[in-house]
């Protein structure tokens, strides 16, 4: 298996409510990314879990909350966002430690907050 | 604080032709630089990485190339099809900071014409 799967492909929520998007990889990964996208821009980084760990948070509001159960999945809690927190939100998984890697990314869930 | 540009937004091209993307990067020195490939509303799929002591990097129709003295990269699509139609990022990577994650450039927008 050499993807990375992320689920919902489509979500609404309304400002009021609480969601999850998930993300899952078996290729033995040990470094898992959320990324956010908006129109016409690149991919931003959010956060970043190694070996289970989270090690950078790019100073994401709290409403964003990322949990990662084990090493296989990763989930991004959501909590009254903001119509502006609508975009592309895309996982990613790289093997980790000091080697240089390519990182396999999901398709990503598309996100709007009404 | 560290930059990354790609150049112009869009470039239009003929099929059969060379496309070249360029990409510059100020205020520090990558360890490695990655491309990647990105279509509408899917996730960046990984295209080529090429570390600070190689030159020159090639994949079927692809080449890379990486000057670390002018601090830039340049991808090249040899005999470009319309397929070869997507946005593409770059993505510098440094290894003298606690932050192992990948940053993106802004991306080109490649349209190959038939």
């Amino acid at each position: 298996d050499t993807e990375v799967t992320q689920t919902p492909k489509h979500l609404v929520m309304g400002m009021t409510n609480k969601k999850s998007l998930k993300c899952e990889q078996h290729m033995g990964h040990r470094a898992m990314y959320w990324y956010k996208q908006k129109a016409k821009k690149p991919p931003e980084l959010m956060f970043v879990y190694s070996y289970e760990k989270l090690s950078i948070n790019e100073s994401v509001p709290s409403r964003f909350s990322p949990e990662c159960p084990n090493s296989s999945l990763l989930n991004l809690h959501l909590h009254a966002l903001q119509p502006e927190d609508s975009a592309l939100y895309l996982c990613a998984s790289s093997p980790g430690g000091v080697k240089a890697y390519g990182y396999t990314f999901g398709s990503g869930t598309r996100l709007t907050v009404v | 604080s560290q930059k990354i540009e790609q150049n112009s937004e869009a470039l239009n091209i003929q099929e059969g032709k060379t496309a070249t993307l360029t990409c510059n990067y100020t205020n520090y020195s990558p360890a490695y630089l990655q491309w990647y490939r990105q279509d509408p509303g899917r996730g960046p799929v990984f295209l080529l990485l090429i570390r600070e002591n190689e030159k020159e990097k090639r994949k079927e129709r692809l080449k890379v190339t990486f000057d670390t003295t002018l601090k830039q990269s340049l991808f090249h699509i040899t005999a470009s099809q319309p397929a070869d139609s997507a946005t593409y990022l770059c993505a510098p990577f440094r290894m003298d900071t606690g932050r192992r994650a990948l940053t993106f450039g802004s991306g080109t927008r490649l349209q190959v014409q038939p």
